[in-house]
């Protein structure tokens, strides 16, 4: 069974210091993996994908690498803006993803 | 590009009623719509997939006579839920994948279904 857990469930960080999360996963012939950002109350925001062990992409201050087992979302320097609950999602061989619990990010000014 | 529209984004019903919500791919065509539920702090859980012009899969343990899905277009899907009772209430998210080989799956600003 295609499963993703993420980790830490919850964080708070001071702006400025930048920290990673986690994004651990176990599926059979992996399609994609993605990153969304969500706020409360409303639906999740595209920011990645990446589609195989080794592959990075940027967007702003956030990076996100990808192996065979996890990926990582680093945030470099964050603002309070970045406040958010962060959301990673697998895609095995079907079309349907399988969303992981999130880990909701608190940035202190 | 890649916005998804729901409506509406908030609902008040009584127990017993039905509501439908709709969602529409504003600036491309989307083949595959999908369905989820998230409740307060959890993840989203998808209930159905639809493809356009064809019956709605849906996922385990969701009744599919509960939760009508209708893939009419390839910008417009709706979701009504029937007899709601008030464990149905939930934030309800849709999104859309473009047709070709994109993967990515764009979301729904959502829509909150309180059941009185």
């Amino acid at each position: 069974e295609d499963q993703v857990t993420q980790s830490p469930e919850a964080l708070r960080l001071q702006e400025g210091e930048s920290s990673s999360l986690n994004c651990s996963y176990t599926v059979s012939g992996l399609r994609g993996l993605f990153w969304y950002r969500q706020d409360p109350g409303k639906g999740p925001e595209f920011l990645f994908t990446l589609y195989s062990a080794g592959e990075e992409k940027e967007k702003e201050r956030l990076k996100a690498t990808l192996t065979k087992k996890e990926s990582f979302l680093h945030i470099t320097a964050p603002k309070p803006e970045d406040s958010a609950t962060y959301l990673c999602a697998v895609q095995a061989g079907g079309q349907n993803f399988v969303f992981g619990p999130g880990t909701r990010l608190s940035v202190l000014p | 590009g890649a916005v998804v529209s729901q409506h509406p984004s908030r609902v008040i019903c009584k127990s017993g009623t039905s509501v439908k919500i709709e969602c529409r791919s504003l600036d491309f065509q989307a083949t595959t719509m999908f369905w989820y539920r998230q409740f307060p702090k959890q993840s989203l859980m998808l209930m159905a997939t639809s493809n356009e012009g064809s019956k709605a899969t849906y996922e385990q343990g969701v009744e599919k006579d509960k939760f009508l899905i209708n893939h009419a277009s390839l910008t417009l899907s709706t979701l009504t839920v029937t007899s709601a009772h008030p464990e149905d209430s939930s934030f309800y998210i849709c999104s859309a994948s473009r047709t070709g080989t994109s993967y990515e799956q764009y979301f729904g600003p959502g829509t909150r279904l309180t059941v009185t």
